[in-house]
């Protein structure tokens, strides 16, 4: 079973320049989440879709991230403009269901370093 | 609010059990979990405890729940230097699915 796909791996921008992210979840996954890791913390929701609804968005940065999930799908996590304090990593996640005992799978992140 | 804490470090000598304890805030927690993350990876769900439980055994792995005290702890038996990693606890609770992670807490394993 192919796991969590994420690109890119890594990125490195300059502030107040826009950059996104994709995420392929595990083929089945009902639900994609996006979190924050910054380092030294654990990770952090920004946004939890079931298929391509939003289910939980309390946590996201509005003003300036964005995400989509078109077809319930793969779904990509915008950044625009970028601020220091965004540099982290940017774990996907995906489960096949949201209630109960459900086990997320984590894909590997993608590394985002704002100058 | 919900809140998670753990420990930042343990280093332990390799063969020896290890022990990384967790607490949380949430009364209504329903799920906690053990995930761990290798260097450069995602986070791996290594095992879970529903809240009704107070101990859970798998292979190595011993996790122990104190549900008055909101404290959870993870033993590892034996452990080897394949063991090195961040072990985050998290918990879940009754009223959403959203998981809390704590901090983590990084096992470094000692010749």
């Amino acid at each position: 079973e192919a796991g969590v796909a994420q690109s890119p791996r890594y990125k490195i921008i300059e502030k107040r320049q826009s950059v996104a992210f994709w995420c392929n979840p595990i083929s089945g996954h009902a639900t994609l989440y996006w979190y924050q890791q910054i380092l030294g913390q654990g990770p952090k929701l920004l946004i939890q879709f079931q298929n391509n609804g939003v289910v939980d968005d309390s946590q996201l940065p509005k003003d300036r991230f964005s995400a989509e999930r078109l077809k319930g799908v793969d779904s990509t996590l915008k950044i625009q403009p970028a601020k220091l304090e965004d540099s982290a990593v940017y774990l996907c996640a995906s489960s096949f269901e949201t209630s109960g005992n459900f086990e997320q799978f984590f894909g590997p992140g993608t590394r985002l370093t704002v100058l | 609010g919900e809140d998670v804490e753990q420990s930042l470090f343990l280093s332990v000598r390799e063969g020896d059990s290890s022990v990384i304890n967790c607490t949380y805030t949430d009364s209504s927690s329903t799920y906690l979990y053990w995930y761990k993350q290798e260097p450069g990876a995602g986070l791996q769900l290594l095992t879970y405890i529903f809240s009704n439980m107070d101990m859970k055994q798998d292979q190595r792995l011993t996790v122990l729940l104190n549900k008055k005290d909101k404290h959870l702890s993870l033993r590892i038996a034996d452990t080897q230097t394949g063991d090195s990693a961040i072990y985050f606890c998290a918990e879940k609770g009754s009223s959403a699915s959203k998981i809390i992670f704590g901090s983590g807490t990084r096992l470094s394993i000692r010749p």
